[in-house]
């Protein structure tokens, strides 16, 4: 059973726009919830993060919402740019240790 | 300083053939991962050690042993590999409380067993 799941493989989006990317999870026990960036032959690299006791956090172009109730997260880009084009997983943790989605892979098309 | 680095980054080996890799960090980070991935999926946790002498299992650890002699090496080793053993293998370290609690990952290693 997938606890954090990251239902859309991919997504692609205008240089400009806002890319949404989502994420739902199922445990309760969860005490943050961590945004990372993959670009191809290199590990992950920390975007952004958030408190379960919090339901927003922004970072320049970059903010999370959590949705506690729903067990949702998403991650908005405002304004997309083709920088931005990587895989982005979504990553929950408790007691020390997280556990990853899938991942999203974004395109921003110029 | 050179954050989290892997040796080797590369490696092929046949079934039944034994290997180690290395993890090193100098951030003098507590807790330190071994995770794989494989494609498509996401990264999942094979061991992790919360500080030095101390190692736990994670989501996905048999098959592999890890050991964690100094604070700044984690050691993850396969001692009779096998095909579903290729993977990317990706290790990480992070403080135990710190900011947002991230995790520093190194570049990867991509082991391919034939």
């Amino acid at each position: 059973d997938q606890q954090v799941k990251q239902n859309s493989p991919s997504l692609s989006v205008q240089e400009g726009r806002i890319s949404i990317l989502n994420c739902d999870y199922t445990n309760s026990m969860f005490d943050y919830f961590l945004w990372y960036k993959k670009y191809p032959a290199e590990g992950p690299t920390f975007l952004i993060s958030i408190s379960s006791i919090k339901d927003k956090n922004e970072d320049g172009r970059f903010t999370v919402f959590l949705n506690k109730s729903a067990k949702h997260l998403s991650l908005h880009i405002v304004p997309s740019q083709p920088g931005d084009s990587a895989v982005y997983f979504c990553a929950a943790r408790t007691a020390g240790k997280s556990t990853f989605g899938d991942g999203t892979t974004l395109t921003v098309k110029p | 300083n050179a954050g989290v680095t892997q040796t080797p980054k590369f490696r092929v080996l046949k079934t039944g053939q034994s290997m180690t890799l290395l993890c090193a960090q100098d951030m003098n980070h507590e807790y330190m991962y071994w995770y794989r991935q494989d494609p498509g999926m996401g990264l999942r946790l094979i061991h992790y050690s919360v500080g030095e002498g101390t190692t736990a299992k994670g989501e996905v650890p048999d098959g592999y042993n890890v050991s964690r002699l100094k604070k700044q090496n984690f050691l993850l080793g396969l001692e009779s590999a096998a095909p579903s053993q290729t993977s990317v293998y990706f290790c990480a370290s992070s403080y135990v409380r710190g900011r947002e609690n991230e995790q520093f990952f190194g570049p990867g290693t991509r082991l391919t067993v034939l």
